[in-house]
């Protein structure tokens, strides 16, 4: 079982939807990192959360740290927010990654 | 502008030729990390580095060297390519682990 998990794989929506990834983890974590990753491959940093919840724009991140899971939200959806979506977890010396979710917004 | 740089961006090489990739990152970061990009794999990390002299294994070192003799620059050797090193890789860096990740543009490597 990996450590990350990543659910839907792939999501497809309409422009103006509201968007709800999932990411639950097996191990202690020191913080959970949302990334998003473009077509042409490059990767950005989204949020960064030890508890609670961040917004930034129409993004918003969640995570519960008792139940071991987090949900990245997208509202009212656009075609640029195509994109791969990938959680991944930190502890001490390292970044474990979920396999992202890849999601497509169509007009 | 705060950056990681990763040179080259597209390099197709031949099977036992050694090659570096370079990583440089000019935020004054403590940690950097190395990691490759494989389909139905997600993102595993290769080496990390927690300041300079300071480096260790991720979850798939073989194969791989890497170096951090002045904080800024951490390249990736790979002395004897194979073609499962076929790969995207990232590097990354971050003021320590456990803040936020600045990752570099990627370098896709296609050893023939």
């Amino acid at each position: 079982k990996n450590e990350v998990e990543q659910s839907p794989q792939n999501l497809t929506a309409q422009e103006g939807e509201f968007i709800t990834i999932n990411c639950s983890y097996s191990v202690g974590i020191s913080a959970l990192h949302w990334l998003q990753q473009h077509p042409g491959g490059g990767i950005v940093s989204l949020f960064m959360l030890s508890s609670g919840k961040k917004k930034h724009g129409r993004l918003i991140a969640t995570i519960n740290i008792q139940e071991k899971h987090s949900s990245l939200h997208i509202t009212a959806s656009h075609p640029r927010d195509s994109a791969v979506y990938i959680c991944a977890v930190g502890n001490t010396d390292k970044l474990i990654f979920g396999t992202g979710t890849r999601l497509q917004v169509f007009p | 502008e705060a950056q990681v740089t990763q040179n080259p961006r597209y390099l197709i090489t031949v099977t036992g030729k050694k090659l570096t990739v370079t990583c440089s990152q000019n935020m004054n970061h403590e940690y950097m990390s190395w990691y490759r990009q494989d389909p139905g794999l997600g993102l595993r990390q290769i080496y990390y580095s927690m300041n300079v002299e300071v480096t260790d294994k991720g979850d798939v070192p073989e194969g791989y060297k890497v170096s951090r003799k002045e904080k800024r620059n951490f390249p990736l050797i790979l002395e004897s390519p194979s073609p499962n090193q076929t790969s995207l890789y990232f590097c990354a860096s971050s003021l320590s682990n456990g803040y936020g990740y600045t990752f570099g543009s990627g370098t896709r490597l296609t050893v023939v």
